[in-house]
């Protein structure tokens, strides 16, 4: 297995654009977690998904932010409109199930001017 | 609201010396435990994790112990090794999930 996939890797946009990351999670894990890094706040929690269902979205900013799972293989966290201080690397995570190890992408370094 | 702090943001170790990583987390209702090691430009790489019906579990020259009377948890690297020199971070599953601010582990060949 590829692992976690996400695209882009690098994104750089400017203040009220919309941004789209996008989430591969691993084959057979039936739970995938949102997650954002800054230098201040460390590794937060935005957003996790059980089966496809959001379960806990308490970590979303504001209502700026949104993220989908339409299905199994696919998910997405969308900003619109985006701000500088969104600025941050996003990290998708996946596990078996809530409660097991989670295994991360390598994470969208997201640039807004 | 309850959350999971680092002891030492930075640590720094001699090449083959044992490295010790230190974590207080405040949510008794947590019962799993994870460390990740994450190395520049990367995600987090799992290391070695522990439930809360244990005290101690060892892997390859990890072993995390873990104190549920004080809610501490360390991890110890035996003979730390220039690859080793990364982030370290604990992650505290339960209810909710949280991840300390990670210590940063620097090896001195």
């Amino acid at each position: 297995d590829a692992g976690v996939i996400q695209s882009p890797r690098h994104e750089v946009t400017e203040m009220g654009q919309e941004v789209t990351l996008r989430c591969k999670p691993i084959s057979g894990h039936n739970s995938l977690f949102w997650y954002r890094q800054t230098m201040m706040r460390g590794l937060e929690l935005l957003i996790y998904f059980n089966n496809n269902v959001p379960i806990d979205d308490s970590g979303m900013p504001e209502d700026r932010f949104s993220a989908k799972m339409p299905n199994a293989s696919f998910s997405t966290l969308k900003i619109q409109p985006s701000e500088p201080r969104d600025s941050a690397v996003y990290f998708c995570a996946s596990s078996l199930s809530a409660n097991n190890e989670q295994f991360f992408g390598p994470g969208t370094r997201l640039t807004v001017l | 609201g309850e959350s999971v702090g680092l002891h030492l943001p930075t640590l720094s170790v001699q090449e083959g010396d044992n490295s010790i990583i230190n974590c207080a987390y405040s949510n008794s209702a947590s019962d799993y435990f994870i460390w990740y090691k994450q190395e520049s430009g990367k995600g987090p790489q799992f290391i070695i994790d522990i439930r809360s019906n244990m005290d101690k579990r060892q892997g390859q020259r990890v072993t995390v112990l873990l104190n549920k009377t004080v809610k501490h948890l360390s991890l110890q690297i035996a003979a730390t090794q220039p690859g080793d020199s990364a982030v370290y971070f604990c992650a505290e599953i339960g209810n909710q999930f949280y991840f300390g601010t990670g210590t940063s582990l620097t090896v001195i060949p």
